[in-house]
């Protein structure tokens, strides 16, 4: 089974501090994306990597930073935390290519204060 | 720009019942169609995949359709039962833009024993 594993299932944050979500996949896939949900907006891409050290912007990148030192870890950075990032964060992966299927963690729901 | 929208936003229905969630996309430029599944507060669990030369695809009570070129797909679900209470999510993967996920905004379905 393909296993996608964010590092925490909840956190707490204050305005201003620096934040990291981790994410680790298990099946050597290629594209490892970052979403958030909200209420009322859905999933919109904030980041996505196709191989280590790349990266590409998605539709909502302000405020936020990735690294992908690892082909196996994606890390989402939010460099000064603030109420409005306040969400549902996912990560998901796949195989390079569109013709796969992509695989979701557990999610990451950040409340910052 | 892809928009992806899922029609109804809610349903409820009685258990036991054959029902019909809908998925419709502007662009059908994509390389395959995602339906996902998610219970409240966690991620998004893989249901099928259909790649956009495929009509169908089935697993289990589930089956869902898709014809690309009108820009739709539908999901299936035969037998309901307490247990597919869940938020249903479809996404296309487009062939332009870094081959990224565009998701709907889902259908609440309850189903009432």
């Amino acid at each position: 089974d393909v296993k996608v594993t964010q590092s925490s299932r909840y956190l707490v944050k204050r305005t201003g501090e620096k934040v990291f979500l981790e994410c680790v996949q298990d099946m050597d896939h290629e594209n490892m994306f970052w979403y958030r949900q909200d209420p009322g907006l859905g999933l919109r891409l904030i980041y996505f990597s196709y191989d280590v050290k790349m990266k590409e912007k998605g539709d909502i990148p302000e405020g936020y930073s990735v690294s992908r030192e690892k082909k196996e870890r994606f890390s989402l950075i939010l460099e000064s935390a603030s109420t409005n990032q306040t969400s549902m964060y996912l990560c998901a992966s796949s195989l390079w290519g569109g013709y796969t299927e992509a695989f979701f963690g557990q999610g990451t729901r950040l409340t910052v204060v | 720009k892809q928009e992806v929208t899922q029609i109804p936003a809610a349903l409820s229905v009685p258990e036991g019942e054959n029902l019909v969630l809908n998925c419709s996309f502007t662009d059908s430029a994509i390389y395959n169609l995602q339906w996902f599944r998610q219970d409240p507060g966690k991620g998004l669990t893989s249901l099928l995949l259909i790649q956009s030369s495929q009509r169908e695809q089935t697993s289990g009570r589930l089956n869902a359709s898709l014809d690309k070129s009108s820009g739709r797909s539908t999901l299936y679900i035969a037998a309901s039962q307490p247990g597919d209470s869940a938020t249903y999510l479809c996404a296309v993967r487009q062939l332009q833009g870094a081959q990224k996920l565009v998701f709907g905004q889902g259908t609440r379905l309850t189903i009432n024993p």
